[in-house]
């Protein structure tokens, strides 16, 4: 099956920074969902977009749902350091079933204090 | 309330044991999605589960993997004859009503095949 293209891979941080990440596809996907993955533990939904071009927010998460519905980006502003973790984005693809995730292979964050 | 809960959480088998996976869903969840993550990667789909009915298997491989989720009982995934190919972390998502954002997952079971 298709996975979603997303970067960084990794990225290492000062505490107080900005971060941004982002998932493409050469699909059309019609949901983007973010995940956060502790170390040890399952996958946690911070954000779900359902509307190209619509921008959600959760406390310091925001998230965009591409205009062309075929990406997604998640910003993460001023950095803890209990935002260390795996970050995924995950989508259903348009035409597709609703409820077969496709996920990126995550991006790795390390904050340090 | 009870999230979904997930045993065992670390299981070693040799090759050519069988493992059985557990995934009891969230209270009132009687939709349950198994997911597979090999290290380094991002969780892929398995299989579907409505209560005592398999929704959609096209993520399974064909030969060794089953999956349940009888009337009373957790959903248990099973793995004939493991080979090493097989360690990875398996995670089970329950939802109430199907909707994607409503899949809840559990801490996964850990499953490394000597």
């Amino acid at each position: 099956g298709q996975q979603l293209n997303q970067s960084p891979q990794s990225m290492f941080i000062q505490e107080g920074e900005d971060v941004s990440m982002n998932c493409t596809s050469s699909s059309i996907f019609n949901t983007w969902l973010w995940y956060k993955q502790d170390p040890g533990e399952g996958p946690v939904l911070l954000i779900a977009l359902y509307k190209a071009g619509e921008l959600t927010s959760n406390g310091r998460l925001t998230a965009q749902f591409g205009i062309t519905r075929k990406d997604s980006f998640l910003n993460i502003s001023a950095s803890i350091p209990s935002d260390v973790g795996i970050y995924f984005c995950a989508g259903l693809r348009s035409g597709g079933s609703n409820y077969k995730l496709t996920f990126g292979k995550g991006t790795l964050l390390t904050v340090n204090p | 309330n009870a999230g979904v809960m997930q045993n065992p959480r670390h299981l070693v088998r040799r090759r050519g044991q069988e493992a059985r996976l557990r995934c009891s869903p969230m209270k009132g969840h009687s939709h349950v999605y198994w997911y597979r993550q090999l290290p380094e990667e991002g969780l892929k789909f398995m299989v579907y589960l409505q209560k005592e009915n398999i929704i959609d298997e096209s993520g399974m491989p064909k030969e060794r993997f089953s999956a349940e989720f009888p009337k009373e009982g957790p959903s248990i995934l099973r793995i004939q004859q493991v080979v090493r190919g097989d360690s990875a972390a398996y995670f089970c998502a329950s939802s109430l009503n199907g909707h994607p954002n409503e899949q809840f997952f559990g801490p996964g079971t850990r499953l490394t095949v000597l």
